[in-house]
């Protein structure tokens, strides 16, 4: 596609449910990111995917959270159990090896 | 550990006002350093850094990088209100993973 699309936009949870989130990266970006944006915080690192490779998964809080990646496509970060300190933006970006990012809009998740 | 440092945190100017952020890192093998505009949501790209001392512009918008001291600044000549955003730094190293990002600086320019 023409930018880096993640779905849903806005997610409202209860405490204790899993929730999937999706990214779908630009067409022909092998290298896949995720962050996690907490309110007035930078962004931190989740997870990395490039090409075939193993994924970086040193950014990963708890192992509540996994992500999969099929290929050089669709990403979907998984969150179980959640609780309420998980509640934050989740910004996907892609890029080709080497060049920038590219972000996607963010799915805010919310988790009462 | 690779680190980000930026500052000031927030900066509140007039519009027409020049203001310079500076970002400060340690990384291991460093290969880039990238500067984003975040005004929402998604994070908009607005310069890559690689050799010191070579400055880059956009409009009124430059930066420049010092490897040896390991910090860069952003510029912003005349400043408008659409200025106003947070602004990001980032660096990434050698083995190509994922950019460590700084907390950012939020800039409000007023008119």
């Amino acid at each position: 596609g023409a930018g880096v699309s993640q779905s849903p936009s806005n997610k409202v949870t209860e405490k204790g449910k899993d929730v999937e989130l999706r990214c779908d990266p630009i067409s022909g970006h092998t290298a896949l990111y995720w962050y996690r944006q907490s309110l007035g915080q930078g962004l931190e690192f989740l997870i990395y995917f490039q090409g075939n490779s193993a994924p970086d998964k040193s950014g990963l809080p708890s192992d509540r959270f996994s992500a999969e990646r099929t290929g050089e496509s669709v990403s979907t970060l998984t969150i179980q159990r959640t609780q309420q300190e998980d509640s934050a933006v989740y910004l996907c970006a892609s890029s080709l090896r080497g060049r920038e990012l590219f972000f996607g809009e963010g799915s805010r998740l919310t988790v009462l | 550990e690779d680190k980000v440092v930026q500052s000031p945190l927030s900066l509140v100017v007039h519009e027409g006002d020049t203001v310079t952020l500076n970002c400060s890192y340690e990384v291991t093998n460093f290969r880039s350093l990238l500067w984003y505009k975040q005004e929402k949501k998604a994070p908009t790209f607005l310069f890559m850094l690689t050799s010191s001392g070579i400055e880059k512009k956009s409009g009124r918008l430059s930066s420049i990088l010092d490897k040896k001291e390991l910090f860069s600044i952003l510029n912003i000549t005349a400043t408008q209100t659409g200025d106003s955003a947070v602004y990001l730094c980032a660096v990434e190293n050698q083995a190509g993973t994922a950019l460590i990002f700084g907390k950012g600086t939020t800039l409000s320019v007023s008119s």
